[in-house]
């Protein structure tokens, strides 16, 4: 079954520290990653996407991911955190099929402290 | 803003009612799609609408229904609500851009259904 494993549930770090959250994904032939962030209150939002091509992808807000095939992975990185990172972050992919269906991760909640 | 707007925000409901949520996709889209996000879960899939039919259906009950109309609008009906359908509701709107494959998913901000 496709499914996406995120490895960290809640992460508290401080303020201009680093930031690495790890997401896999199974195998399931092609298949398009995505990271969600979700501000408390607030929509779903794209922080970026890796369709094909480069497998270093850059995102908004300072945010970038980097594909490893071999390792079905697509871990999310961002070198200095800031207070307003805190927030819901999901891993997502979507399998190439006959419908758009995206598979999400549990989340991980990131809280930056001053 | 994504441009997709859910209705209502919040709703109660108890146990045994049918429910009916409301999305308008982003302007130019042609898909949407529903997903249920539990609390202290990822979204889960629902269903997907293309051209005003399903097309696609996650482990999701029967009682769980859609429509999509002309204008791409859709609605999620829920009967014989349960206890365990309280959860946010979330509208994703997107294109088919040919060769199997859709552009990225906008989501709304979701409608909060309470099962009392």
């Amino acid at each position: 079954a496709q499914s996406v494993s995120q490895h960290n549930h809640h992460v508290i770090l401080s303020e201009a520290a680093s930031l690495e959250l790890g997401c896999n994904y199974s195998y399931g032939g092609t298949v398009n990653l995505f990271w969600y962030v979700q501000y408390p209150g607030q929509h779903l939002q794209l922080l970026l996407k890796y369709f094909s091509g480069d497998p270093l992808v850059k995102g908004i807000k300072g945010f970038e991911a980097e594909f490893i095939k071999s390792k079905f992975s697509f871990n999310l990185r961002k070198p200095s955190v800031q207070w307003s990172d805190t927030a819901e972050y999901f891993c997502a992919a979507q399998y190439s099929g006959g419908y758009q269906k995206v598979t999400f991760g549990i989340g991980t909640k990131l809280q930056v402290i001053p | 803003e994504t441009g997709v707007t859910q209705s209502p925000t919040h709703l109660i409901k108890t146990r045994g009612q049918q429910v009916t949520l409301r999305c308008s996709s982003q302007s130019g889209h042609n898909t949407v799609s529903w997903y249920q996000q539990a609390l202290g879960q990822g979204p889960q899939f629902i269903f997907q609408y293309y051209r005003e039919e399903e097309n696609g259906r996650g482990n999701f009950p029967p009682r769980f229904s859609g429509l999509q109309f002309p204008n791409y609008s859709s609605e999620l009906n829920v009967n014989a609500l349960e206890l365990d359908d309280s959860a946010l509701y979330l509208c994703a709107s997107s294109s088919y851009a040919g060769t199997g494959g859709w552009t990225e998913a906008f989501f709304g901000q979701g409608t909060r259904l309470t099962v009392v």
